[in-house]
């Protein structure tokens, strides 16, 4: 069965530092990874979604994931940090429900901090 | 281009007393649609999702159900809400059922039952 594990629920990082938001997978098939983001009060957005092709996908907000097979990983990461970064962030992979529709798992997500 | 309504935004709610949460969706057809919580800590728990009019599958056994009159719009009711049911709503739809498809969600629904 196919699953998410975000490691840290609370990550605090200064405002220019380098952000790193973990996620490992866990899963049978080729998986299908995406980083949803919410702001407070807000529903999900995507970041960035993994498929097939490039395993270094860029998504938006400068944000970038690297999927590593050989470590069943696709952390989340970005160059510098921005106070309007602080938000939850959700690691999800897509699950074959039987050909009925995809399904989503998340993992319980990593709450960012930016501190000035 | 497509968008997704939920509301209300918030709602209190007394233990015992009914439910009703709308969702819809604009700018496309026969999308599939899903309801979700969020629990303070606890990430995102799929609870229901239909891939058409009155077709609706649970997900997690409990006090609510989902129902979908039309083809753009589902609902989530309880007949009488437990303290166990307060969280953050949220309805997604993504078109078709390819596996890399994207779920879209909505603002959400903040429901705190007292």
């Amino acid at each position: 069965a196919q699953s998410v594990t975000q490691l840290g629920s609370h990550v605090s990082v200064s405002e220019g530092a380098l952000v790193l938001l973990r996620c490992n997978y866990s899963s049978s098939v080729p998986p299908y990874l995406f980083w949803y983001v919410q702001y407070p009060n807000q529903g999900l957005q995507l970041l960035l979604k993994y498929t097939t092709g490039a395993t270094l996908v860029k998504g938006i907000n400068g944000f970038e994931a690297e999927f590593k097979k050989s470590e069943t990983s696709f952390h989340l990461t970005k160059p510098s940090a921005h106070m309007s970064d602080a938000a939850e962030y959700f690691c999800a992979v897509s699950v074959d429900y039987g050909g009925a529709t995809n399904k989503l798992i998340f993992g319980t997500g990593t709450l960012l901090a930016v501190q000035p | 281009s497509q968008t997704i309504h939920q509301w209300p935004a918030t709602l209190v709610q007394p233990v015992g007393s009914p439910l009703s949460l709308e969702c819809t969706v604009e700018g496309t057809s026969n999308p599939n649609l899903y309801w979700y919580r969020q629990a303070a800590g606890r990430g995102l728990q799929l609870l229901f999702y239909s891939v058409g009019i009155g077709q609706i599958s649970s997900e997690v056994p409990q006090n609510l159900s989902a129902s979908r009159p039309q083809d753009r719009q589902f609902i989530l009711s309880s007949k009488k809400l437990l303290l166990s049911d307060s969280g953050f709503y949220l309805c997604a739809w993504t078109k078709g059922r390819a596996f890399q498809n994207i779920q879209y969600f909505g603002a959400g629904t903040r429901l705190s039952v007292l």
